[in-house]
């Protein structure tokens, strides 16, 4: 298996401009898991799906934010607008189980808002 | 939510030197995991350990559930371990991994 795929790999934007992640999870996998890691907070859950359905968003930072996982084997992390503050590296993670089983992390999505 | 603390922050060792990594946590543990993120940014698997031990060539891994630490073992580094190394864990009532601070470890030639 190919791991998880996320594109693209770095982004760099303007303030106010609208940014779409990728995600493709590792085929078989029920769980999605999206993550952002900063200096100052370190890696944090925004929110998972399990058999593409979002079961907990409690970590998504605000309004601006959303994610979708229309099909079992892609995932979008979307920012509208987008903020300097947001400047980070977004990782998608996929699991066979919930809780009881590895987390694979993608190569994480290294964005950047001037 | 659940607390996880990396103990120590940074290390910094000589090619070929053992080293032990601590992660302290809160409460008990559905799920542990110790990951390595390399320069690159890559983060890595290295163990899924919520109890018992495990080992993966120079690299082991013990957790004590009842007493709420897991321990890392690197032993004979090599330059190619410097990174830094997160614990992760969830709880049976949050799924949701809480990674700790990490420790990052430097190893030179």
């Amino acid at each position: 298996d190919a791991g998880v795929i996320q594109s693209p790999r770095h982004e760099v934007t303007e303030m106010g401009q609208e940014v779409t992640l990728r995600c493709k999870p590792i085929s078989g996998h029920d769980y999605l898991f999206w993550y952002r890691q900063t200096m100052m907070r370190g890696l944090e859950l925004l929110i998972y799906f399990n058999n593409n359905v979002p079961i907990d968003d409690s970590g998504m930072p605000e309004d601006r934010f959303s994610a979708k996982m229309p099909n079992a084997s892609f995932s979008t992390l979307k920012i509208q607008p987008s903020e300097p503050r947001d400047s980070a590296v977004y990782f998608c993670a996929s699991s066979y189980n919930r809780g009881a089983d590895t987390q694979y992390f993608g190569p994480g999505t290294r964005l950047t808002v001037l | 939510g659940i607390q996880v603390e990396q103990s120590p922050p940074d290390l910094i060792l000589q090619e070929g030197a053992n080293s032990t990594l601590r992660c302290n946590f809160s409460d008990s543990v559905n799920n542990l995991q110790w990951f390595h993120q390399n320069p690159w940014g890559q983060l890595i698997n290295l163990f899924y350990i919520p109890s018992g031990t495990k080992q993966n060539g120079r690299l082991s891994a013990t957790t004590v559930a009842t007493e709420r630490y897991s321990l890392l073992y690197i032993s004979s580094s090599q330059t190619t371990d410097s990174g830094v190394y997160f614990c992760a864990v969830d709880s049976p009532n949050d799924y949701k991994l809480s990674f700790g601070a990490g420790t990052t470890v430097t190893v030179r030639a």
